[in-house]
């Protein structure tokens, strides 16, 4: 059984640029969620997809975009990057309707924005 | 808004000694909660998790408590261990709502002394 798995792990992008963050499930998942954590605080989700659809979003503006493939992997874009944006990004995957505690995180994305 | 406060951002204890971190929250449509821990380069792992129905749980040297009426809960390690050594986050959600979309305090760093 394989578990979450980010990539990059690590990535310095530019203010106003574009950056595309991905994340494979653990096998049998069918539910992604993103979260960003910033420094010193703790994770604060961004939104959840299932069946290749946006599923709930956070407080977070429309520059923050996701995809989920049929395979359930998932991609977060943020676009016209921001230096708030600096953070760990996180993925999470999970089987719909599955208790709370089924819930499991990536090593996450560090993005630091120049 | 933080919906979910973890005033201690560090705590330091004893090998073999109690550690008890501490969570506060404000929305009272919370009644499902979870405590995670972290080490650096990792993604966050579910520890224990407590429903609004119960006042404790129980998981080997990890227990929950919540009280309800202070909203309030709080995790005590006993006897805690060097390996305890993370950062704990405590996390909230409503039951009703989907797996994934968790409400997290700031996070409370534990560093147990051999």
């Amino acid at each position: 059984e394989t578990g979450v798995t980010q990539s990059p792990t690590h990535l310095i992008k530019t203010r106003g640029q574009q950056v595309t963050l991905r994340c494979s499930s653990q096998s049998g998942h069918n539910t992604v969620s993103w979260y960003q954590q910033a420094l010193g605080q703790g994770p604060q989700f961004i939104f959840q997809y299932y069946r290749e659809e946006e599923n709930g979003r956070g407080n977070f503006p429309p520059r923050f975009s996701g995809l989920q493939f049929p395979n359930y992997s998932s991609e977060l874009n943020v676009n016209a990057l921001e230096l708030d944006d600096s953070a760990l990004y996180l993925c999470a995957s999970s089987l719909q309707g599955s208790a709370n505690e089924k819930l499991f995180f990536g090593s996450g994305t560090q993005l630091s924005v120049l | 808004d933080q919906q979910v406060k973890q005033n201690s951002p560090s705590l330091s204890v004893q090998e073999g000694r109690i550690s008890i971190l501490n969570c506060d929250y404000t929305n009272s449509m919370f009644d499902y909660f979870l405590w995670y821990k972290k080490y650096p380069a990792e993604g966050p792992t579910f520890l224990i998790s407590i429903s609004s129905i119960k006042d404790k749980n129980e998981d080997g040297r990890f227990t929950v408590f919540l009280n309800k009426s202070a909203k309030h809960l709080s995790l005590h390690i006993v006897p805690s261990q060097p390996g305890d050594s993370a950062v704990y986050f405590c996390a909230a959600s409503g039951y009703s709502s989907n797996t994934g979309k968790l409400i997290f305090g700031q996070g409370t760093t534990l560093q147990v002394k051999p």
